[in-house]
């Protein structure tokens, strides 16, 4: 079955350093690839999503890229802000049945940007 | 636009008791999720719901049952709460064609 690896549990970043975050992931089916964000309090919101025809995705300032030779994908920051402290969460979308769609999600990377 | 709303915000249970929690969306979406997000584990799907009155199996749904009464809603049954059990229950919908799934705020859940 599909599966994804996210390996950070924490980060802990002071404002303007830059993020890394990396997701490897395993799917026989050509795999659809999102970030989503996770704030206190809240539910996971959708920041990016790539897909492989376009390897790469651009929002608020962060930045997913795909690489399929080593079947990872990784959101990347140059310069965090406080407000970006949160949980970030890969996931991986497979295509079940009908209209299943399921989501593999990774254990998540709580960031934290100290000011 | 539109919102995922799920009740109650917090949940407080003794341990065999069964606990039911609701969550609405008005997005008009056809298929509505329930994870299940333990610190450390990331999101692990319980049940989902393709159409009204629709009921699928996700990796974790031993020890739950789902209605989907009406599109719009669908609701988790914990059949018999685990004693020291604490973990956020996120609902989600999503409509067909698209990838992204909408997750409500979640209800916390603590089983004394």
């Amino acid at each position: 079955g599909d599966s994804v690896t996210q390996k950070q549990g924490q980060v802990t970043l002071s404002e303007d350093d830059f993020l890394f975050i990396n997701c490897t992931y395993s799917t026989t089916t050509y795999p659809t690839l999102l970030w989503y964000v996770q704030y206190p309090g809240q539910g996971p919101q959708l920041l990016l999503k790539v897909t492989t025809a376009n390897n790469k995705g651009i929002s608020r300032g962060f930045e997913a890229t795909y690489d399929k030779g080593t079947t990872s994908f990784h959101l990347q920051k140059a310069s965090v802000q406080e407000s970006d402290s949160a949980v970030y969460f890969c996931a991986l979308v497979a295509m079940t049945n009908s209209a299943g769609n399921k989501l593999t999600f990774g254990i998540g990377t709580r960031v934290l940007v100290r000011p | 636009g539109g919102i995922i709303t799920q009740t109650p915000k917090f949940l407080i249970g003794q341990e065999g008791q069964k606990l039911t929690l609701k969550c609405q969306q008005n997005f008009n979406h056809d298929t509505m999720y329930w994870y299940r997000q333990d610190s450390g584990k990331g999101l692990r799907l319980i049940y989902y719901s393709i159409t009204e009155n629709d009921l699928q199996k996700g990796d974790l749904s031993e020890g739950y049952d789902a209605s989907r009464e009406k599109k719009s809603s669908f609701s988790l049954t914990v059949t018999s709460a685990q004693k020291n059990e604490m973990a956020v229950f996120l609902c989600a919908s999503r409509t067909g064609g698209q990838d992204t799934q909408y997750f409500g705020p979640g209800t916390r859940l603590l089983v004394l």
